[in-house]
Order: structure tokens, then sequence, then C-alpha cells
């Protein structure tokens, strides 16, 4: 079956950094997407891996091994408005998405 | 960035009434949009895909004769929860793609809140 494993909650603290796993199982892989939501909002795009590897966007990275089946979410220099769930979510072989539970991130100051 | 409307952002109905939820796609047009729920503390899920001009192709185990789904234009798909019992209250979320999979980025609306009395 597919599957996508990402940790239920997380805190950090304020200008801290923190790391959101994220593992997947899928029939064929075409890229995986972070998103984030805050509590009563719809999902918002944070980014988008389909190849090995760091990218960077301002204080986000996201970063993604295919042969392992990983993927995580660096968020640095944390702000409170970081509190949000964030959603991992895999494309498989026929294109659809296959989304996790979200892991949400509380910010202590 | 793509600006997906949905309206109305919540609503509160009686049991047994049908409740039309539209999706927008305001500044481009949507070959493909994405009907979601969510309950409190659960990530989405995948009720259907609406397609401009064909028949919503839905999830296993969504009734499709319960929610009704209408893709009339490239920029609005319509979903109707008819005869709405308490057990449909949810967050209902839309999205949109400018291709036709989603594959293509998701542009998501604001959601409707449905609470069924």
């Amino acid at each position: 079956g597919q599957n996508i494993d990402q940790p239920t909650e997380m805190t950090a603290t304020e200008g801290a950094i923190v790391q959101i796993n994220c593992t997947y199982q899928t029939s064929g892989f075409n890229g995986l997407f972070w998103y984030q939501q805050h509590a009563g909002e719809a999902p918002t795009f944070l980014s988008y891996n389909v190849l090995d590897g760091l990218e960077e966007k301002g204080r986000f990275s996201s970063f993604l091994s295919r042969s392992k089946g990983y993927s995580y979410l660096l968020l640095k220099e944390l702000q409170m408005k970081d509190s949000a769930s964030y959603l991992c979510a895999a494309v498989d072989s026929n294109y659809q998405l296959i989304w996790g539970a979200g892991t949400k991130l509380i910010i202590k100051p | 960035g793509a600006v997906v409307s949905q309206h109305p952002s919540w609503v509160i109905c009686k049991s047994g009434t049908s409740v039309k939820i539209e999706c927008r796609s305001l500044d481009f047009q949507a070959t493909t949009m994405f009907w979601y729920r969510q309950f409190p503390k659960q990530s989405l899920m995948l009720m259907a895909t609406s397609n401009e001009g064909s028949k919503a192709t839905y999830e296993q185990g969504v009734e499709k004769d319960k929610f009704l789904i209408n893709h009339a234009s490239l920029t609005l798909s319509t979903l109707t929860v008819t005869s709405a019992h308490p057990e449909d209250s949810s967050f209902y979320i839309c999205s949109a793609v400018s291709g036709e999979s989603s594959y293509n980025e998701q542009f998501f609306g604001p959601g409707t809140r449905l609470t069924v009395l």
C-alpha cells in the first residue's frame, strides 16, 4: 500500500531550528510537496522536490532522498507565526497526491 | 500566485437540507479541481477529482449521489452536499490546477466550514 509517515507533533523554541521528517512508500514517485496549514485555514504551498538534494527558500529548506524514500522540511530562525501544521504529500505513478497526516508544530517563546 | 475562492466560507444548516459550495479560480483557468474534506486534527482527504465538462471521479468510499460535483466551466466547480447530516460536518476545501494532473501545484481555496445541526 501507499503510506506517508510524519511525526504527529513537534515543539520548538522561537529563534531555533527545527527539522520535520517525512518518509513515504508509494507506487512510483513523481515528487514531493510540503504545505503549511494554519488552524482553520487551507494549506499553502511551501516546496516541491523531485530531485535528490536540498532546496533552500528563505528560512525554509526542503530535502529529498529518493533512494531512502525520505524528505525533510527545515525551518530556521523560527517565528511564532510558524506555528502550524506541515503536510507532506508524495506524487505517485498516477500523478496522484498521497497526503501525510501532518505535523503540528508548536513554537514556544 | 494563482487565487482560488470558495463560497460560502462557513455555513450552518439543519439536518436533511442540501448545501452548495462554490469553488472559483479567479485568475487562471482550472482544467482540474479537487475537493477535499478535513476533520479536526486530521489530514486532507481527497473526495473527488473534477474535470471541466466531464463527470467527476470519486474516491473509494465517497458517495457520488450524496456529494454532487459539477464543473461547469474552467473557473467554477460546485460541490453539493445533499440531505446533509451531522456526520457531514467538516471543513471542505477545494484546490485547482491549471494542468490536468494533481502533479502540478495545487492552489487551495480558503475552505468552507460546514456545520449540520
